[in-house]
């Protein structure tokens, strides 16, 4: 069974600081996903990547970085959190050129910024 | 812009029971992929059920099957003999191709199946 692990299921963080959010698969998967989900607005995309050291902004990047330095792992920075980055942070991953790729998600890291 | 819509934000159903989940979605796309994901409390989503556009014949998966509509852009997920185990966020989601890069998740529906 493909495994995503998300390295923390609830953090809290003061405002300003740095937050590291780290996700790895364990099924060789090309792409990595970073969502962001708050009630009614469902998933929206904040980052993903198609390789190693390769990254494509989604719907919502401001404020956030990534890093890809295995095939394995996706990191998600958030350089100086923000009261307005208090949500649920989903990782997953796909499978290039899986017919109708299905995306396998982790179990999620609860973020709260006071 | 591919487009996905949930216009059921909770549903509550009896055990045993069944329940239609809506779902529509705008693409210009003649073919793409379709999918119910599963988001029970606390717990990591999971795929209940996909559908490919170019298929006329209704995806399902024991008590889980789809209503789609091409013309229409609607993508139902029907539930039925409701359990307890199936209360959860339900996502319908989009993807226009097969390489596994570009997904729209709709808002949501909250379904509670009660004792």
């Amino acid at each position: 069974d493909v495994k995503v692990t998300q390295s923390s299921r609830y953090l809290v963080k003061r405002t300003g600081e740095k937050v590291f959010l780290e996700c790895v698969q364990d099924m060789d998967h090309e792409n990595m996903f970073w969502y962001r989900q708050d009630p009614g607005l469902g998933l929206r995309l904040i980052y993903f990547s198609y390789d190693v050291k390769m990254k494509e902004k989604g719907d919502i990047p401001e404020g956030y970085s990534v890093s890809r330095e295995k095939k394995e792992r996706f990191s998600l920075i958030l350089e100086s959190a923000s009261t307005n980055q208090t949500s649920m942070y989903l990782c997953a991953s796909a499978l290039v050129g899986y017919q109708g790729g299905e995306l396998f998600f982790g179990e999620g890291s609860r973020l709260t910024v006071l | 812009a591919q487009t996905v819509t949930q216009s059921q934000p909770e549903m509550s159903v009896q055990e045993a029971e069944t329940v239609t989940l809506s779902c529509t979605y705008d693409t210009s796309e003649n073919n793409y992929y379709l999918f119910w994901y599963k988001q029970p409390p606390s717990r990591q989503m999971i795929l209940v059920i996909r559908q490919e556009a170019y298929k006329q014949q209704n995806a399902t998966e024991n008590r889980f099957s789809v209503n789609f509509q091409k013309a229409a852009k609607s993508f139902s997920l029907k539930i039925s003999d409701s359990q307890l185990g199936d209360t959860a966020m339900y996502f319908c989601a989009f993807t226009p191709d097969n390489y596994g890069q570009n997904f729209v998740f709709g808002p949501g529906t909250r379904l509670s199946v009660l004792p």
